[in-house]
């Protein structure tokens, strides 16, 4: 069974810093990969995906993350935040034997100060 | 358009009830799931079903069960409720299980039904 380790519990940024969440996976046949974020009070939210191609995928608002095969990871990067970006952010591994069950880690808390 | 819909939106019982959570996935989706969201948690995936029939469960007793109607909504109901049911209930919708090789897997989520038992 797949599983999912978001390292980073809850981060603190000032407006401007770059942002970067780390995503692991374990599961050894093809996955797609997603980034999800739930703002406070709202639903959860596709912010990017990866299926196949270009390891470096872009999403919304000006995220992207990078599909690292060999290391499992498909970490979560934006160079500048603003404060909109307080959100709790979920990865999410979908095997593709295993259809639309997607497995998520336990989320980051992200606290971005005006 | 109308996105996923989730009814109740907030509701309250004490541990020993029965529970009926509702969905309605989005216009065309035929692949209903639901995701339990503890607080502090990220969600864990409870059921999903395609074309009124069962399709995957997680790791959830057999108190939980759920079906999907010839229209594609779904319910979730949960018996013998205990206080660790208490979380954020989610139905997702996507468009199909089929053909993997084009399966997106991407998944569309309701706002949900907070649970709360007493």
């Amino acid at each position: 069974a797949q599983s999912v380790s978001q390292h980073n519990h809850h981060v603190i940024l000032s407006e401007a810093a770059s942002l970067e969440l780390g995503c692991n996976y374990s599961y050894g046949g093809t996955v797609n990969l997603f980034w999800y974020v739930q703002y406070p009070g709202q639903h959860l939210q596709l912010l990017l995906k990866y299926f196949s191609g270009d390891p470096l995928v872009k999403g919304i608002k000006g995220f992207e993350a990078e599909f690292i095969k060999s290391k499992f990871s498909f970490n979560l990067r934006k160079p500048s935040v603003q404060w909109s970006d307080t959100a709790e952010y979920f990865c999410a591994v979908n095997a593709r034997a295993a259809g639309n069950k997607l497995t998520f880690g336990g989320g980051t808390r992200v606290l971005v100060k005006p | 358009d109308a996105g996923v819909t989730q009814s109740p939106t907030h509701l309250i019982k004490t541990r020993g009830q029965q529970v009926t959570l509702r969905c309605s996935p989005i216009s065309g989706h035929k692949s209903v799931s639901w995701y339990q969201q503890v607080l502090g948690q990220g969600p864990q995936f409870i059921f999903q079903y395609y074309e009124k029939e069962e399709r995957g469960r997680g790791n959830f007793p057999d108190r939980f069960s759920a079906r999907q109607f010839p229209n594609y909504s779904s319910e979730l109901n949960v018996n013998a409720l205990l206080l660790g049911d208490s979380a954020l209930y989610l139905c997702a919708s996507s468009l199909n299980l089929q053909n993997p090789i084009t399966n997106t897997g991407e998944l569309f989520f309701g706002e949900g039904s907070r649970l709360t038992v007493l």
